[in-house]
Parts: structure tokens; C-alpha cells; sequence
């Protein structure tokens, strides 16, 4: 069956431009995470949804940050004003139920690069 | 503040040996860790995981194991083969202080050698 798929795969922006990022969970999955992994470092948690609300949007760094789900499926992650700072791999993972112990299965990630 | 901690970088292993890697925590309010495995250009795959309640659990060739009052945790992958060749991300998560938030160290970049 297919997995959790993002796109786009590379996204190269300028200081200060605007972002979208997507990502189709697999099919009848509930829950949605987002992460961000930064060159080094593991997938740092951003924003969990459980159907169509965010849960858990605590990881979100700033206000420039936001995300949607609005019919239970798809998510758009978007971000305002990119910094450099935002240069990332931003993953996307689903999971069958909501749980900390339900297994998370992640999409490739989409590379965001902010010049 | 890093809550989950993998304090080698990478581990280099001989084909047929056994890999140990290594996953040190903060937060003793953890209740469930896995392992993830990650291969280049892919998001991470789930490996193992283990409850609180137990010390050890084994799947194949991997077995995780759990020691909680040094709140300590390791990887043991026997015998090792040139595909496990990864970065392998230990995680853990707290229901009752974070919800479904799984935090994950840095990760361990093993080599398994020919």
C-alpha cells in the first residue's frame, strides 16, 4: 500500500518568502505529525493532529509557523517570512490511532532551503 | 535541555558482529521508547519499541533493552549485515507529560563493514 507521501521533495526560497509544504498520510490514518530535522540532530516534534484539529501545536517555533488539516486527510505545513534558519528537512508522519505507543510511519521529508 | 541523548556519533562494526548502540534519558516520566531506523533521502522507520514495564523485548535480530533506574537503553543488532549500515534515532514518549510528543535523540550513524 502506499506510504506517507510529501511534496515537494526540495524547496529552495528566499529570505522572507512564503511556504507551503504537504502531506497525504496514509489512507484512514488519524493521527498526523509534523517534525523538522535539522542538519545533526534527530526529528524535532511540531504539531499533532488528531482528525482535523491540531492537538498539540507546541513544537511550533513561532508564529510564523502554521499548520492545517482541514478535512482530516491532507496537511499544509506553512510558514511566513522564511528565515535561514528555517533550511530544514520537514517530515511528516502518520499513524492509525492517536497514542503514544501507535506506530508512527514517516514520509521522506521535503528539504527546504532559504537563501 | 536534550531529553534523549545518543553520545555516539557513529559505530563502526565487522559483518557478523554484534552492534550495540547506545540511548541515555532525562525525563524519568518516559513511559514507552522505540528505535528508528534511517536510510538516506528516506524518513525514519520504526524498528522496536519497549514499554516501561518491561527490560527487554526481541524482534529477529534486534532486541532493545531497558534499564531504568540508570534510565539507559540499548539497541543490540545480532548478527549485524552491510544493510543495517543506518542512523538509527532511539526516541521516547510520555503520555501523561507529553501527550503523543515523541522525543528523539540525535541519532548514531552505524557502519557494518564487509
Amino acid at each position: 500500500g502506499a506510504g506517507v507521501s510529501q511534496t515537494p521533495s526540495n524547496k529552495v526560497t528566499e529570505k522572507g518568502k512564503y511556504v507551503e509544504l504537504r502531506c497525504d498520510p496514509i489512507s484512514g490514518h488519524t493521527a498526523l505529525y509534523w517534525y523538522r530535522q535539522s542538519l545533526g540532530q534527530g526529528p524535532e516534534f511540531l504539531i499533532y493532529f488528531q482528525g482535523t484539529g491540531a492537538a498539540d501545536d507546541s513544537g511550533l517555533p513561532n508564529d510564523r509557523f502554521f499548520a492545517v488539516r482541514p478535512e482530516g486527510s491532507v496537511s499544509t505545513l506553512k510558514i511566513q517570512r522564511t528565515e535561514r534558519g528555517d533550511s530544514a528537512v520537514y517530515l511528516c508522519a502518520s499513524s492509525r490511532a492517536p497514542g503514544n505507543q501507535e506506530t508512527q510511519y514517516f514520509g521522506p521529508g521535503t528539504r527546504l532551503l532559504v537563501l | 535541555d536534550q531529553q534523549v541523548k545518543q553520545n555516539s556519533p557513529s559505530l563502526s562494526v565487522q559483518e557478523g558482529r554484534i552492534s550495540i548502540l547506545n540511548c541515555d534519558y532525562t525525563n524519568s516520566m518516559f513511559d514507552y521508547f522505540l528505535w528508528y531506523k534511517k536510510y538516506p533521502a528516506e524518513g525514519p522507520t520504526f524498528l522496536i519499541s519497549i514499554s516501561s514495564i518491561k527490560d527487554k523485548n526481541e524482534d529477529g535480530r534486534f532486541t532493545v533493552f531497558l534499564n531504568k533506574s540508570a534510565k539507559h537503553l540499548s539497541l543490540h543488532i545480532v548478527p549485524s549485515q552491510p544493510g543495517d549500515s543506518a542512523v538509527y534515532f532511539c526516541a521516547a514518549s510520555s503520555f501523561l507529560t507529553g501527550g503523543f510528543k515523541t522525543i528523539f535523540g540525535a541519532g548514531t550513524r552505524l557502519f557494518v563493514k564487509a
